[in-house]
């Protein structure tokens, strides 16, 4: 099945720190990634989803100025938290898919980002 | 209404038994259907796909799409202790690859 890479897997750091996410298909080349958050016991929340070499879509209330989003490549998006604080802290999950034909196919999640602010 | 909805569980089943999950959706013209399984701490993996009416089968896996009664399920056979986990029913909108997840069917297969 296809494959992506999420590094780096868990993140402890100060308040204030920026951290960049990373995110990798291996073995397809990704029309669209997606950037999700999800709190304990809560479900999947969308934040932003992102196509090589455009602006991210970001979802309500999600601050774009805070969370920056890259996608250089069709392989290839990062996430920054730029100045993160305690409440930034959560399980930050990518995910990759592509259309073949008209038909789009599954999303595939990385292994996820655990992030704890300090 | 919620765009895709799924009872919370916990569902309970004893090994060997079939678990049968269920899912509605809002959105007649939804055009992808995924289940998803996701460990506690860990990230979503994609169980299956369906996209036409009927069944679709792999391994123990049968998942059934009825678009008419916007209605999707999964059934897992010989249901084991590793099955335990949370299983995401997702659906794409018309013309959208985001999906929208339902809440999550949380999974308990004692031996």
């Amino acid at each position: 099945g296809a494959v992506v890479s999420q590094h780096p897997s868990w993140v402890i750091c100060k308040s204030g720190t920026s951290v960049k996410i990373e995110c990798r298909s291996l073995d397809f080349q990704a029309t669209t990634m997606f950037w999700y958050r999800q709190f304990p016991k809560q479900s999947l929340m969308l934040m932003a989803t992102s196509n090589e070499g455009s602006k991210a879509t970001y979802e309500q209330g999600v601050e774009k100025d805070k969370f920056l989003i890259n996608h250089a490549s069709l392989t290839l998006s990062t996430l920054t938290v730029t100045s993160a604080h305690p409440e930034d802290s959560s399980f930050y999950i990518c995910s990759a898919s592509n259309v073949v034909g008209e038909v789009f196919q599954p999303q595939h999640f990385g292994d996820g980002t655990r992030l704890s602010i300090l | 209404q919620k765009e895709v909805e799924q009872n919370s569980g916990p569902l309970s089943v004893p090994e060997g038994a079939i678990a049968s999950l269920n899912c509605t959706y809002s959105d007649r013209v939804s055009q992808s259907f995924f289940w998803y399984r996701q460990y506690s701490g860990k990230s979503p993996e994609l169980i299956m796909s369906i996209y036409s009416n009927g069944d679709k089968e792999d391994g123990r896996f049968t998942a059934q799409l009825n678009k008419a009664s916007q209605y999707v399920s999964l059934l897992i056979r010989d249901s084991q202790p590793s099955d335990s986990a949370t299983y995401l029913c997702a659906v794409n909108g018309y013309n959208t690859d985001k999906l929208i997840f339902g809440t999550g069917t949380r999974l308990q297969v004692f031996p």
